[in-house]
């Protein structure tokens, strides 16, 4: 079954930077379009960032435009998520998933465990 | 943008069935697909619908999903319901420059 293990997560200060890394396996990662999900504590489900198979193609939710940026790596089977210049809403869950399409990220067919980014002076 | 409209919650109890709509506010709910997303209390999300009515392998056909173009909306229904279904529901569909909307989520009881 298709695996996907986030981490990175931490405590950082309003302004901070945090690097989110997702290894993926027991699937051809290269074959598939990826993204990142976040959810504030108590909330629902906010889509972030996806990221084409050939990792070409990036979208950005408007609020994360410009301070985060998703790249990955196919031949270390990685998605990464670089968050600048973090501010206090973008404490959340942090959710890698697995697209069901190769291009343009369309919709989730699995989900990792999620890692949590808390942003508090 | 567009928005995903879902009731915040439906019960009913365990045997029955449950529909779950969410109402495209603008565009047709037939251009982009609609995916469905369970998330128990305390858990990351899994996948029950994507694709408008296709069900990953694992759940089962008592989850299904479809589309109606005359309420533009989608709808998760739920049959033979079982105390384990009581969960958030989230849709999820896309915008023509493949941004993502979720719904507000549905919380299911089972009782």
């Amino acid at each position: 079954e298709v695996q996907l293990l986030e981490s990175g997560g931490g405590l950082v200060q309003p302004g901070g930077s945090l690097r989110l890394s997702c290894a993926a396996s027991r699937f051809t990662f290269s074959n598939y379009a990826m993204s990142w999900v976040r959810q504030a504590p108590g909330k629902g489900l906010e889509w972030v960032s996806g990221v084409s198979g050939s990792g070409g193609s990036t979208n950005y939710v408007d609020s994360v435009k410009g301070r985060f940026t998703i790249s990955r790596d196919n031949s270390k089977n990685t998605l990464y998520l670089q968050m600048n210049s973090l501010r206090v809403e973008d404490t959340a869950i942090y959710y890698c998933a697995k697209d069901v399409s190769y291009g343009p990220p369309l919709g989730i067919d699995y989900w990792g465990q999620g890692t949590l980014v808390t942003v508090s002076s | 943008n567009f928005m995903l409209t879902q009731p915040h919650s439906v019960s009913e109890s365990p045997g029955k069935t449950v529909t779950i709509s969410c109402t495209r506010s603008s565009g047709s709910i037939a251009s982009n697909y609609v995916q469905w997303y369970q998330q128990r209390p305390g858990s990351s999300p899994t996948t029950v619908i994507y694709e408008d009515k296709q069900r990953p392998s694992g759940v089962p056909d008592r989850f299904s999903g479809s589309i109606d173009s005359s309420s533009n909306s989608a709808s998760l229904t739920i049959s033979g319901l079982k105390t384990e279904d009581e969960a958030d529901y989230f849709c999820q569909s896309y915008d023509d420059s493949n941004l993502w909307v979720f719904g507000g989520g549905t919380k299911l009881t089972v009782l």
